[in-house]
């Protein structure tokens, strides 16, 4: 049971790059989360989705998009990287079940230069 | 969601209990305290969560005032290991959808030798 899988562990883009962070839980969740975290702050709500097809904006959304692609995968995509892009990004997921404690991912450390 | 207020860092000496306060004095009626620790740069891990009664799990136990305005994490002997950011979060329960999971600054707890 892999849990929440992000691709890439790491990424180095230039100013006004774009890219895609990947997500994908194999727990059958239906809510699923992105997250970014600067040096010694805490965690940013970005994105998130209750299920396929819906999204919906967290604290900072500017500068990104997201796509629920299905059930399984949540994508994050970067249209044109800043350098105050630069960060660690974590995916997350919760069930709906009586246990829906939420379950994350290893992070994806963006570097933008 | 209820806003929760953390202490930014505590200090506890190993092999003695870390207690870890956390006020959401804001809080409604049917919001679970939920607790999830950082170790590292690694994904949250959850912890343990409770409406208003007294909760124990293998890793902590989670005290509820009568008032539910206030909660206390309880790590009963503290490790090297138990060194993290500590966050706290207050939420519906699940049955009322995907609500926006928030996480605060959270408390850095540094266990000494």
């Amino acid at each position: 049971n892999a849990g929440v899988t992000q691709t890439p562990k790491f990424q180095v883009l230039k100013t006004g790059q774009s890219m895609t962070l990947q997500c994908a839980q194999d727990m059958n969740h239906n809510s699923m989360y992105w997250y970014r975290q600067d040096p010694g702050m805490g965690l940013r709500l970005i994105y998130y989705s209750a299920s396929e097809g819906t999204t919906d904006k967290g604290e900072v959304p500017n500068g990104y998009n997201v796509s629920r692609l299905n059930k399984r995968e949540f994508s994050l995509r970067l249209e044109s990287a800043a350098p105050s892009q630069t960060s660690v990004y974590f995916c997350a997921s919760r069930g709906t079940g009586m246990n829906t404690e939420a379950f994350f991912g290893q992070g994806t450390r963006l570097t933008v230069v | 969601d209820a806003k929760t207020t953390q202490p930014p860092s505590m200090d506890c000496a190993e092999g003695r209990a870390a207690n870890l306060p956390c006020n959401h004095s804001t809080i409604s009626g049917n919001e679970y305290v939920y607790w999830y620790r950082q170790i590292h740069s690694q994904g949250p891990q959850y912890i343990i969560h409770g409406l208003k009664n007294n909760e124990t799990n293998e890793m902590a136990s989670l005290i509820i005032t009568e008032d539910r305005k206030s909660s206390t994490l309880i790590l009963p002997h503290a490790t090297l290991r138990d060194t993290a950011v500590y966050y706290c979060i207050v939420r519906p329960p699940h049955l009322q959808g995907a609500q926006k999971l928030v996480f605060g600054q959270g408390t850095r707890l540094t266990i000494n030798p």
